[in-house]
């Protein structure tokens, strides 16, 4: 089982609360990443690290902002929660080895986020 | 585009019976092509990976195929559990960048019943 770990796991809050979805690894991966997945749909990369003080934005749009100032460590925050927010939110890591590497995405449990 | 399209969207058997699930990709370079399992509720955990020169690989009562040339690949379970019912993702890998990015399937939902 990877050791990657997600906490909160399940958090209900109030709209314009703010809130931080924290992410943590012990495999020392350079690479980490957050998803976003809605019921039944495809995961969605929201933002990814290459390292520490590396963030940049995924496909998709988010508000939601990151950091890396720990290798093992990877928080997003919402500084204003909305409804529009409410989602699965998964962080992954992975080695990295460079262009067209066959290396491995390991994910974490996932925080199911609802925003009242 | 690079599209990651699979199918059904979801299968119910019964238990001790085969399924066959599968993807269809447009993703390009193509890098490779992975198999996940997602339990409701937890992250997507790797059940295979393949590239390019190879067309089947094995892991325990999965086996994955793929055909590079048709883009095409499929998830075969042998002897279903109840513990497999579960969504599986096929995701596909590109090399044309050093993220190397993956494109995800909205996964097919298997439901094993008793």
């Amino acid at each position: 089982e990877a050791d990657i770990y997600q906490t909160p796991r399940y958090l209900v809050i109030g709209t314009g609360k703010k809130i931080t979805l924290e992410c943590s690894q012990t495999m020392g991966h350079d690479k980490m990443y957050w998803y976003q997945q809605d019921p039944g749909m495809e995961l969605h990369l929201i933002h990814y690290s290459y390292g520490v003080n590396s963030t940049e934005k995924g496909d998709l749009s988010s508000e939601s902002t990151v950091s890396r100032i720990r290798t093992e460590h990877f928080p997003l925050t919402l500084e204003s929660a909305r409804p529009s927010h409410t989602s699965q939110y998964l962080c992954a890591s992975s080695e990295s080895r460079g262009q067209g590497a066959k290396y491995e995405q390991f994910f974490g449990p996932g925080t199911r986020l609802t925003v009242l | 585009k690079n599209q990651v399209e699979q199918s059904p969207q979801s299968l119910i058997i019964l238990e001790g019976k085969n399924c066959t699930l599968q993807c269809n990709y447009t993703v390009s370079p193509f890098s490779n092509l992975r198999w996940y399992k997602q339990d409701t509720g937890r992250g997507p955990v790797s059940l295979t990976i393949m590239t390019f020169s190879e067309n089947t690989k094995s892991n325990g009562r999965y086996t994955a195929t793929l055909d590079a040339d048709t883009k095409q690949s499929s998830l075969h379970i042998t002897a279903s559990q109840l513990s497999d019912s579960a969504s599986y993702i096929c995701v596909v890998s590109d090399r044309g960048s050093t993220l190397g990015r993956l494109y995800f399937g909205r996964g097919t939902q298997l439901t094993v019943w008793p």
